[in-house]
Order: structure tokens, then sequence, then C-alpha cells
């Protein structure tokens, strides 16, 4: 099942922190957090296993709460470079292959 | 080291033609994916390989055929191309890094079908 990424869409100005969330109805093995620009590929940022949290490059840091089988994405005094749209990717385990969620556009103004 | 590249980047075929995506990779990566992105719906999982001679099927693979003949190269195959399969097609490769399998994508390949 694909995960359900709130909110939709985000507009912030330059400083401000913003929380992206991804949930699933599943229980989860792990949850990956990818950016991506305009017409680009999208970037990796971060594993989450459950039970885990983790602080990436940037301000970037993210949480997983099993019990919510739910992935939190934290942004911190947020650069006009996190502008993009934000995707959570779901594994079960496996090598077989991410379940994405629809989505989070973050659009980040001077 | 050029990660993971895509042929073409664009291509415009008319319903009914066939053709051929070449996703290659330079890290010796054991993993390869085939997905679709298509506005709003994120990316969804057409095929995968877990290693050299094998494929598997995703979440969307009627239409697609795949093969991975050479570890480093996994092929995209349209036999019968439909307006339906008009969308941004990225493939990825990926390892065990101890935490989880981390995905790396080539730039994308855009193909329109009229």
């Amino acid at each position: 099942q694909q995960p359900v990424q709130s909110p939709q869409a985000v507009i912030l100005r330059e400083g401000e922190d913003a929380v992206i969330n991804c949930s699933s109805s599943k229980a989860l093995y792990s949850v990956h957090w990818y950016r991506q620009k305009h017409g680009e590929a999208p970037v990796f940022l971060m594993i989450l296993l459950k039970g885990g949290e983790q602080k990436g490059h940037e301000k970037i840091s993210a949480s997983f709460n099993e019990k919510k089988q739910q992935s939190s994405l934290y942004l911190t005094a947020s650069q006009l470079s996190y502008s993009g749209t934000y995707f959570c990717g779901t594994e079960w385990g496996g090598a077989d292959g991410l379940t994405f969620g629809k989505g989070t556009h973050l659009i980040i103004q001077p | 080291n050029a990660g993971v590249t895509q042929t073409p980047k664009f291509r415009v075929l008319k319903t009914g033609q066939s053709m051929t995506l070449l996703c290659a990779q330079d890290m010796n990566h054991e993993y390869m994916y085939w997905y679709r992105q298509d506005p709003g719906m994120g990316l969804r999982l057409i095929h995968y390989s877990v290693g050299e001679g094998t494929t598997a099927k995703g979440e969307v693979p009627d239409g697609y055929n795949v093969s991975r003949l050479k570890k480093q190269n996994f092929l995209l195959g349209l036999e019968s191309a439909a307006p339906s399969q008009t969308s941004v097609y990225f493939c990825a490769s990926s390892y065990f890094s101890g935490r989880g399998y981390e995905q790396y994508f080539g730039p994308g390949t855009r193909l329109t079908v009229t």
C-alpha cells in the first residue's frame, strides 16, 4: 500500500521550520526520504530503520515511530535550497524496491 | 564515476511503436530498478532486478519487459507503446548500506506517446 504523506504542500519563509509526515497502514521495515527538484532526479537524503532517529546533512533530520508506523522529516531553519518535492519511500525488508508516497511540495520564499 | 546514466533523455513515439530504454551504472551495485513518475502519483515501480540474469515484476509491469544480461546494465522495453505510457522513467541502482537499500537514481527519460 502506498504511504500517505502530509501535508501535500508547504510554503515557508527562509529560516522557518517544517515537518513532513509519512504514514503507512502496513508494518514497515524502514523508511527512505528523497528530495526532488523540478526536472531532476530524486536525491537520497536518509534511511530510518524502525525505532531509529537520524541526523542528515544540512539541518534535516528524521524520526520513525514504530507504534504509529509513521516517519517524520524535520527541516530546521529552512534555506532556499530546501525547496523541492519530498518523497518518502517504504521498504518491507528486502531489495524489491520502494513504495513511494505522492510527495510534499515545499516552497521556501526569501 | 558517472553513477547511474540513462539513454535517451527524451523520446517521442507513435502509438504501437516499440523502443528500449538503457540504464547503466558504474557503482557495482547488485540491485537495479525501473520506476515511472506521473504528475500527482509519485514514483511507481515497474520492474526490478536483484542480480545479473534475474528480473521481477513491480507494481505496474503491464506493457513493459526488462532484461539484465550484464550486472551494470538494465534495459526497459516497450513492445507496443500506448499514450498511457507517456511518463518520466527513472532507473535506480542500490546496495545494502547496513541500514537498508539506498537507491541512487539516474537523470530520467521523458517519453511522450502520441
